[in-house]
């Protein structure tokens, strides 16, 4: 069974442009997550998707936004970026994320914002 | 608002020893309690968890021990090995999964 995919793994963008990260989850996973790792502040929750719909959202501006399409697969957006902004992007797939200890991670996009 | 807290950055062990990682949380509804162990390059992984409702949970050489009235939780890990070198993130989860900042365990050979 394949595992969680991101892409693109890396990438450089300048402040004020915006970015596109996808996420394909698990074969069978209908809840993604999206998180931000800082280094001073860990993992911090983005938002979850299940079944295309946004179910919960950490506390993060409005400039960042996601979707999840009919196929399970999710895309997080972050407009105007700011030099703030750079982190490891981290997305979680689930069965319907309720089980926690059954949420599968994937690698991560290392967004540098320069 | 840090609601889980991990006040270790870093900690070094002697292959054989015991390693034991340390995690506190504020929020007393946190009704789960989960480690991740994490590589370079590579996303988190589940490692083990424990519910409000114990205080001590174990598997293979891992053992999560939960203190509700301190708030507090710790990961153990005996023996220690050279691949259990990672970063260990604790997590709580409520409406929604609230990460620690990660300790870094360096074990030396």
């Amino acid at each position: 069974k394949a595992g969680v995919t991101q892409t693109p793994r890396y990438l450089i963008k300048t402040r004020g442009q915006q970015v596109t990260l996808s996420c394909s989850p698990i074969s069978g996973h209908r809840s993604v997550s999206w998180y931000q790792q800082t280094p001073g502040q860990g993992l911090q929750f983005l938002f979850e998707y299940f079944s295309e719909t946004q179910r919960n959202k950490g506390n993060f501006p409005g400039r960042f936004s996601g979707r999840q399409f009919s196929n399970s697969r999710s895309e997080m957006n972050v407009s105007t970026l700011e030099l703030g902004d750079s982190a490891l992007y981290l997305c979680a797939s689930s069965l319907d994320g309720t089980s926690y200890n059954e949420q599968f991670f994937g690698p991560g996009t290392r967004l540098t914002v320069l | 608002d840090q609601q889980v807290k991990q006040n270790s950055p870093s900690l070094s062990v002697q292959e054989g020893r015991i390693s034991i990682l340390n995690c506190d949380y504020t929020n007393s509804m946190f009704d789960y309690f989960l480690w991740y162990k994490k590589y370079p390059a590579e996303g988190p992984t589940f490692l083990i968890s424990i519910s409000s409702i114990k205080d001590k949970n174990e598997d293979g050489r891992f053992t999560v021990f939960l203190n509700k009235s301190a708030k507090h939780l710790s990961l153990h890990i005996v023996p220690s090995q050279p691949g259990d070198s990672a970063v260990y993130f604790c997590a709580a989860t409520g409406n929604q999964f609230y990460f620690g900042t990660g300790t870094s365990l360096t074990v030396i050979p």
